[in-house]
């Protein structure tokens, strides 16, 4: 069965300060990582990541995935109250001539605090 | 463009009873996903429809069922309700690319179920 474990659960940083987000996978044939940011309800789209090595960058969020390793990363730099949310990983599987379906694990908390 | 519109936004059923959520998807999207969100389980993938046909199911009990409209517009519905189905039913919009690929699922606000 495919998992999506993120670390930490939670976490509480200054205005300011630099944070990364962890996300580890298994996955049968592994197509896509995605990352969501989730404020109040509607999840909204960050990233699609496929390739190893290559960083994805919007802004202040970069993220990049290493499929040798089975995991991403998440940084956001000089982070702002605005930040503030539930950051979701979640994989794609590939199976060829099919649809797919994306395992979210639970997410990550940030609080960012004046 | 409108995105994506759920309802109802909040409702209240007891133990037992049956409840049909509604998604109207982005214009020009042909594929619905649904997925319950708990604070234990986080996200967690229902099932997907694309052209009226269910393409995917996730390891829900019978008791969840879906179908989708000509017009791409879903419907979910959970029969014989339990404390356990209370939680925010989100339904995402995609165009997927092809070679079956989800693509990027665009969100709406969801409908928050509370079973008592």
């Amino acid at each position: 069965e495919d998992k999506v474990v993120q670390s930490p659960l939670s976490l509480v940083v200054h205005e300011g300060d630099t944070v990364t987000l962890n996300c580890s996978y298994e996955v049968t044939n592994f197509r896509s990582l995605l990352w969501y940011k989730q404020e109040k309800k509607a999840p909204t789209f960050l990233f699609m990541l496929t390739s190893s090595g290559i960083e994805k960058k919007s802004g202040r969020l970069s993220s990049i995935l290493d499929k040798k390793e089975l995991f991403s990363i998440l940084n956001i730099t000089a982070t702002q109250t605005g930040d503030s949310a539930i950051y979701l990983c979640a994989v794609e599987p590939g199976n060829t001539g099919t649809a797919s379906k994306l395992t979210f694990g639970t997410g990550t908390r940030l609080q960012v605090t004046l | 463009k409108a995105g994506v519109t759920q309802t109802p936004r909040y409702l209240i059923k007891t133990r037992g009873q049956q409840v049909t959520l509604s998604c109207s998807p982005i214009s020009g999207h042909r594929s619905v996903s649904w997925y319950q969100q708990t604070p234990g389980q986080g996200l967690q993938f229902l099932f997907e429809y694309f052209s009226e046909t269910q393409r995917n199911k996730g390891n829900f009990p019978g008791r969840f069922s879906g179908r989708q409209f000509s017009n791409s517009r879903s419907e979910m519905n959970v029969s014989t309700l339990e404390l356990g189905d209370s939680a925010l039913y989100l339904c995402a919009s995609s165009d997927p690319p092809s070679g079956g690929a989800t693509g990027e699922l665009f969100f709406g606000e969801g409908s928050r179920l509370t079973v008592l």
